[in-house]
């Protein structure tokens, strides 16, 4: 059974930086290219940021270009996602979720449960 | 960027009825359109890829259709389950993946 579970979520000051965590199981990790999505509180989905099954081309939304990084250890089967200089506008709920294929172009099939990130003062 | 715009915000209807879902975008997708379920406090889950594949697991009653600009999620026989937030999904262009805003289902 596919599994993806984030963690690192929190409560942080404007300014501050948490590093977010998406272990998974029950597939081969490598083979798949790895999104975040974010919804903010009761709005929609917002695409985040991409990096492909091997670790190339990561690319984000230009909302948190500079700011955040996405990274991946298939060793660990652990996606990461490192944002830094937070804003209040960043507050919402992460999902990490599994793109079918290998590179990019492909529909997301699994999601996370999404860990909360709130950035208030 | 590719815009998509979904219709109605809100939809009211009454178990075991039919209701066609709409997904437009601002240019050509091809089929690269995905449609998802949101229930409350759940992530969401794929049902529709390639704008009419149902995913592993989903109900015939789920059925998607179109291409290039105009797409529509079909809903058969409403369960009480379906109820939902639907989003649909643009994968042709990247970065970045957009989504629409959403159609809430509710229960009349």
């Amino acid at each position: 059974e596919v599994q993806l579970l984030e963690s690192g979520g929190g409560l942080v000051q404007p300014g501050g930086s948490l590093r977010l965590s998406c272990t998974t199981s029950g597939f081969s990790f490598g083979s798949h290219a790895m999104n975040w999505v974010r919804q903010a509180p009761g709005k929609g989905l917002e695409w985040v940021s991409s990096i492909e099954g091997s670790g190339g081309r990561p690319s984000y939304a230009d909302s948190v270009t500079g700011r955040f990084t996405i990274s991946r250890d298939n060793s660990k089967n652990t996606l990461f996602l490192q944002i830094n200089s937070l804003r209040v506008e960043d507050t919402a709920l992460y999902f990490c979720a599994r793109e079918r294929g290998g590179h990019f172009y492909t529909e997301l099939d699994s999601w996370g449960q999404g860990t909360l990130v709130t950035v208030s003062s | 960027e590719i815009v998509m715009t979904q219709s109605p915000g809100t939809l009211s209807v009454s178990p075991g009825e039919t209701v066609t879902l709409s997904c437009r975008a601002s240019q050509s997708v091809s089929t690269n359109l995905a449609w998802l379920q949101q229930k409350p406090g759940q992530a969401p889950r794929l049902l529709i890829f390639g704008a009419s594949t149902r995913a592993a697991g989903i109900p015939a009653r789920f059925s998607g259709s179109g291409s290039w600009t105009d797409f529509t999620l079909t809903i058969s026989n409403l369960q009480s389950e379906d109820f939902a937030v639907y989003y649909c999904q643009q994968y042709d262009k990247w970065p970045p993946y957009t989504f629409g805003q959403g159609t809430k289902l509710e229960i009349k």
